[in-house]
């Protein structure tokens, strides 16, 4: 298994631009969901989702959109890149309600400029 | 509101020690989980313990072990005999309630940065 996985690794965009990031999973999970890390501070819920089709709001939704055609991929999309997006993006599957463990993407790294 | 503190933001420890990073939460759900993770300069977020609220007896992964007391409201992360290789960002998270859709979101602390020395 790959476990989760994301790309890309890193990505430069410039204010305004828009882009995807991509995030996939193996382990036939119902439950994906995007993090972002901001220096000296742990992970924010951005979206998640509880299934194929299914997607609702984190904490830090503004200027960001999701969707889930399939439960293997969960692609998050920057509309309109703005430098307060600078982040690193997290992406993470667990098997569903009650889970002991959330497995995690290596991340990405964005940097909007 | 639910809430996860980690008062330490740098620790130092000497190889082969133990060490004792701390996490306090704050819950009014009497239905929740804690888990701790390891952040190496990677990058890559590394499961290490998990602990349910119900859970009687404190968990226990190799070398990892949870001090977890319940009316205290903290869940404490016990490294024994630490390595070169636990040097990394350590996070304490809680399982919130659930939101729509029976989704639990983790709640991160800021982290704390472990440091060991030869």
């Amino acid at each position: 298994n790959a476990g989760v996985t994301q790309t890309p690794k890193f990505q430069v965009l410039k204010t305004g631009q828009s882009m995807t990031l991509q995030c996939a999973q193996d382990m036939n999970h119902e439950y994906m969901s995007w993090y972002r890390q901001d220096p000296g501070m742990g992970l924010r819920l951005i979206h998640y989702s509880v299934g194929a089709g299914i997607t609702d709001q984190g904490e830090v939704p503004n200027g960001y959109n999701v969707s889930r055609s399939t439960t293997e991929d969960f692609p998050l999309r920057l509309l309109s890149a703005a430098p307060s997006q600078t982040s690193v993006y997290f992406c993470a599957s667990n098997p569903g309600q009650g889970a002991k463990t959330q497995y995690f993407g290596p991340g990405t790294r964005l940097l909007v400029l | 509101a639910q809430k996860i503190t980690q008062t330490q933001p740098g620790m130092f420890v000497q190889e082969k020690e133990a060490v004792t990073l701390d996490c306090t939460y704050d819950t009014s759900d009497p239905s929740y989980g804690l888990f701790w993770y390891k952040q190496p300069s990677s990058g890559e977020m590394i499961f290490l313990i998990y602990q349910g609220s119900y859970d009687q007896q404190n968990a226990t992964e190799g070398r990892y072990s949870l001090n977890f007391q319940k009316a205290r409201k903290s869940a404490n992360l016990v490294i024994s005999a630490s390595q070169l290789g636990d040097s990394a960002m350590y996070f304490c998270a809680m399982r919130e309630a659930y939101l729509s859709g029976g989704y639990n979101k983790l709640i991160f602390g800021a982290g704390t940065r472990l440091a060991v020395h030869p």
